[in-house]
């Protein structure tokens, strides 16, 4: 049962252009969500991060928009660059740790930044 | 600042066999995890320490699966005996202890193949 959904496994997105990565989460419990990048060979790396008590955080070209009534969180990358092609995770955790419990992932979409 | 590292980078080792991976959090991060992700499917979490003491050890699979963390600083995942299933990729993250939010930073993972 999964609890944490990325429907999309991969996205094909022109350099310069928007890239709009979804997921949705059935657990209402969820109150701290996550994005993370993943090259191959490598460790996921934290990319930004949204309570539930906000709709929008924002960090440079990176902004997560949450929408709790639909349990449903997306990612936009603007404008999309080529080192920007990598795996890219939704994750979620419960309870007032705020990110320091236990992560639930997705399973991720691969993202592909064409020239 | 050093990143989580984890040793070895890959195992390969037949069912039956022990294997014992290690993890070294960030200096000063009190939070430590285990997660592992199996081939095509998404990052799984483990168990929690927070410190030297196991915070959440839900993710475990079974007993034979054997976590520490000596001193509250590196820790270390023993599986023990392997099985085919046990093949994936373990991951190691830490985080420090500030509230109300903080994110986790993962290792490089280590592959472990049983065969």
């Amino acid at each position: 049962d999964q609890q944490v959904k990325q429907n999309s496994p991969s996205l094909s997105v022109q350099e310069g252009r928007i890239s709009i990565l979804n997921c949705d989460y059935t657990n209402s419990m969820f109150d701290y969500f996550l994005w993370y990048k993943k090259y191959p060979a490598e460790g996921p790396t934290f990319l930004i991060s949204i309570s539930s008590i906000k709709d929008k955080n924002e960090d440079g070209r990176f902004t997560v928009f949450l929408n709790k009534s639909a349990k449903h969180l997306s990612l936009h990358i603007v404008p999309s660059q080529p080192g920007d092609s990598a795996v890219y995770f939704c994750a979620a955790s419960e309870g007032s740790g705020g990110g320091a419990d236990g992560l639930t992932f997705g399973k991720g979409t691969h993202l592909i930044i064409q020239p | 600042e050093a990143g989580v590292t984890q040793f070895p980078s890959h195992s390969v080792i037949e069912k039956g066999q022990t294997v014992t991976l290690r993890c070294d959090p960030i200096s000063g991060h009190d939070n430590l995890y285990w997660y592992r992700r199996v081939m095509g499917k998404e990052i799984k979490f483990l168990l929690h320490f927070v410190k030297e003491s196991k915070q959440d050890e839900s993710g475990m699979p079974n007993n034979r699966f054997l976590a520490e963390r000596t001193g509250g600083t590196y820790s270390t995942l023993k599986v023990q005996p392997a099985e085919l299933e046990d093949s994936g990729v373990y991951f190691c993250a830490s985080s420090r202890r500030v509230l109300p939010y903080n994110e986790q930073f993962f290792g490089p993972g280590t592959r472990l193949t049983v065969l």
